[in-house]
């Protein structure tokens, strides 16, 4: 079974600009959950989409948003680029279902995001 | 809002040792534990995980973590490390009353002198 795919894997932007980073789940998974890596601060949770809806959000400011497709897969975007959004940004893909339910969370590999 | 601590931000052991990596969460109700692994240049993936039953959980590589509820804590163990164990670990929460929202400690970089 493919595992989670994050496309692109490396991204340069400048301030002010808008980026979009996409994620391919496993096969058969439904939930989508994006996360904000960088050092010191751990893993930060953005928002969780199952079938199309956005589940959960973190606490991020409104230039963080999302989408996910009826084949689950995932974008997410982020207008207006501040230096402080330079990150590893990590995509997790799990069976998840109903609300309560908690599976394992399988992660890609991440997009690496540098904002100059 | 629950949060995680993970207290120790970088432990440097000699292989052969024995580890204890500590995790507390804030968070009242029902809880969904996990711990993660993040090895050099790999992806993110799962060491053990507690939903209900047995608060000693045994996980891959030898690790294993209790959960205390009273203490609020999660600590992962290993009686003795290995070189390959060089990585950086990750506690995670999910209360239970929402869905799959985990929330991540901000990691302990564990480094094992060969």
């Amino acid at each position: 079974k493919a595992g989670v795919t994050q496309t692109p894997r490396y991204l340069i932007k400048t301030r002010g600009q808008q980026v979009t980073l996409s994620c391919s789940p496993i096969s058969g998974h439904r939930s989508v959950s994006w996360y904000q890596q960088t050092p010191g601060q751990g893993l930060q949770f953005l928002f969780e989409y199952f079938s199309e809806t956005q589940r959960n959000k973190g606490n991020f400011p409104g230039r963080f948003s999302g989408r996910q497709f009826s084949n689950s897969r995932s974008e997410m975007n982020v207008s207006t680029l501040e230096l402080g959004d330079s990150a590893l940004y990590l995509c997790a893909s799990s069976l998840a279902g109903l609300a309560g339910v908690v599976n394992e969370q399988f992660f890609g590999p991440g997009t690496r995001l540098t904002v100059l | 809002a629950q949060s995680v601590s993970q207290h120790n931000h970088h432990v440097i052991l000699s292989e052969a040792a024995s580890l204890e990596l500590g995790c507390n969460y804030s968070y009242g109700g029902t809880v969904n534990l996990f711990w993660y692994v993040q090895y050099p240049g790999q992806h993110l993936q799962l060491l053990l995980k507690y939903f209900s039953g047995d608060p000693l959980v045994k996980g891959i590589k030898g690790f294993e973590a209790e959960f205390i509820k009273s203490k609020f804590s999660f600590n992962l163990r290993k009686p003795s490390v290995q070189w390959s164990d060089t990585a950086e670990y990750f506690c995670a929460v999910n209360a239970a009353s929402s869905a799959s929202k985990i929330i991540f400690g901000s990691g302990t970089r564990l480094s094992i002198r060969p």
